[in-house]
């Protein structure tokens, strides 16, 4: 069973940058077949797409995030990781990462809560 | 990008009623269309692909259908169980996926 574990701070301060790591158990990143993708949601609201990576490293991005994000992938770690610069309020959220079958989030992790705070 | 929308926001229903939820898409997006179930405090689950079929394990009270702009989500007899948020989710403009508001299914 494939299984997601997001994991990072909690609390961010603004103008800083939140990382974000994502460990994936059940299934090789490097195997291909899927991308592995970033969603987060605000406190009592919808979800929002920030971006996906594919083993070989071939990255997309949200527009509306694309200056301020980066995913990276390991897989020596069977991990994918997440940075968002410059972050603000708006950032606040929970995080999730998922595997992404042809645009479908089939699996997700349990999500990791970010503050932006000072 | 595509813009998803929903209704109801909300809805109340009894147990054992039928549940149906619209999502439209902005521009024509085929097919490439998802429904999620989202639990309080949980992630979302993927129940619903490519508008209309089933994924592994999901009840069969749950359905999907649609084309083009318009799509519909129906539980035939609503369980206490399915309490929750359901989102859609458009996949045709790869790789600008965008969801739906989402709509508050209650008892």
């Amino acid at each position: 069973q494939v299984q997601l574990q997001e994991s990072g701070p909690g609390l961010v301060k603004p103008s800083q940058t939140l990382s974000l790591s994502c460990n994936v158990s059940g299934y090789s990143i490097s195997s291909g077949n899927f991308y592995w993708a970033w969603i987060r949601q605000p406190a009592g609201k919808g979800l929002e797409w920030i971006g996906r990576i594919y083993s070989n490293g071939h990255t997309n991005y949200n527009p509306s995030l694309k200056s301020r994000v980066t995913i990276f992938v390991d897989t020596s770690t069977n991990q994918i990781s997440l940075r968002l610069t410059s972050v603000t309020a708006a950032d606040t959220a929970v995080y999730y990462c998922a595997r992404d079958v042809v645009g479908s989030f089939d699996f997700w992790g349990q999500g990791t809560l970010v503050a932006v705070s000072s | 990008d595509i813009q998803m929308t929903q209704s109801p926001s909300s809805l109340s229903a009894s147990v054992g009623d039928r549940v149906t939820i619209t999502c439209q898409a902005s521009e024509e997006i085929n097919n490439y269309l998802n429904w999620y179930q989202q639990k309080p405090g949980k992630a979302p689950k993927l129940l619903i692909s490519d508008a209309s079929k089933l994924e592994t394990g999901v009840p069969s009270r749950f359905s999907g259908r649609g084309y083009g702009t318009d799509f519909t989500f129906t539980i035939s007899s609503l369980q206490p169980e399915d309490v929750g948020i359901y989102y859609c989710q458009q996949y045709d403009h790869i790789p600008r996926f965008t969801f739906g508001p989402g709509t508050i299914v209650d008892l």
